[in-house]
């Protein structure tokens, strides 16, 4: 079955360590995405990618580093300049950036909290 | 303040009966998306509407365009237990790359 998945579901770290979260697509889609959404807030754009070893910052990009080395995957890394990095982070992708609209694909989301 | 508005922020309402969320921009939208989320899971796409006036439905659910692109809602008929969960509005801010921006959600609860 086509997809997308994060990894790790839930994500345990100490304050001022870094941590990198998974995300792998095997939809053979251009683009690929990466959101925070906190409680009660929508999704907001961390980073995103519309072809390999090419990205770009989105709104919240500080404290966030990403890599697209495979079309299949874009780990996030959250850094220890991050200010508040416990939240939900969901990974999306889908096809042909920049021509028709087409919907966003979305995996199941990694739930980090810093203690 | 959020560049997408939904309302309301959480829905209750009785098994059977309609519903209506809207979804509000202050700009020109180039794409609006609506998502489904169940708590602590993904968003599971439900329709996309880009032209002025245009409307769309997928079984019990109708989502509409107004004709300036400002404004959609989403409309439920003869709600169901099966419809709860969280509903988000996304839009393309540019013509370009999708570059979502989304609404905060509305929280809806069916009772039976």
């Amino acid at each position: 079955d086509g997809g997308i998945t994060q990894s790790p579901k839930y994500l345990f770290r100490k304050e001022g360590q870094n941590v990198t979260l998974s995300c792998e697509q095997n939809l053979n889609h251009d683009a690929m995405y990466w959101y925070r959404q906190d409680p009660g807030q929508g999704l907001r754009l961390i980073y995103y990618s519309q072809i390999v070893n090419d990205f770009q910052k989105g709104d919240i990009a500080e404290g966030y580093s990403v890599s697209r080395e495979k079309k299949e995957s874009f780990p996030l890394t959250v850094t220890s300049a991050q200010k508040n990095p416990t939240a939900f982070y969901l990974c999306a992708s889908s096809m042909h950036p920049g021509g028709p609209r087409l919907e966003q694909f979305f995996g199941p989301g990694t739930r980090l909290t810093v203690l | 303040s959020q560049e997408l508005e939904q309302s309301p922020q959480s829905l209750i309402v009785q098994e059977g009966k309609n519903l209506t969320i809207n979804c509000t921009s202050s700009k020109t939208l180039y794409g609006l998306y609506w998502y489904k989320q169940k708590y602590g899971e993904g968003l599971i796409f439900l329709m996309m509407l880009q032209k002025g006036g245009e409307e769309k439905s997928h079984e019990k659910i109708t989502a509409k365009l107004d004709e300036k692109k400002q404004q959609s809602s989403l409309h439920i008929t003869a709600s169901q237990p099966s419809h709860a969960g969280i509903y988000l509005c996304g839009a393309d801010r540019t013509q370009g790359a999708q570059k979502l921006v989304f609404g905060q959600g509305t929280r809806l609860t069916i009772n039976p």
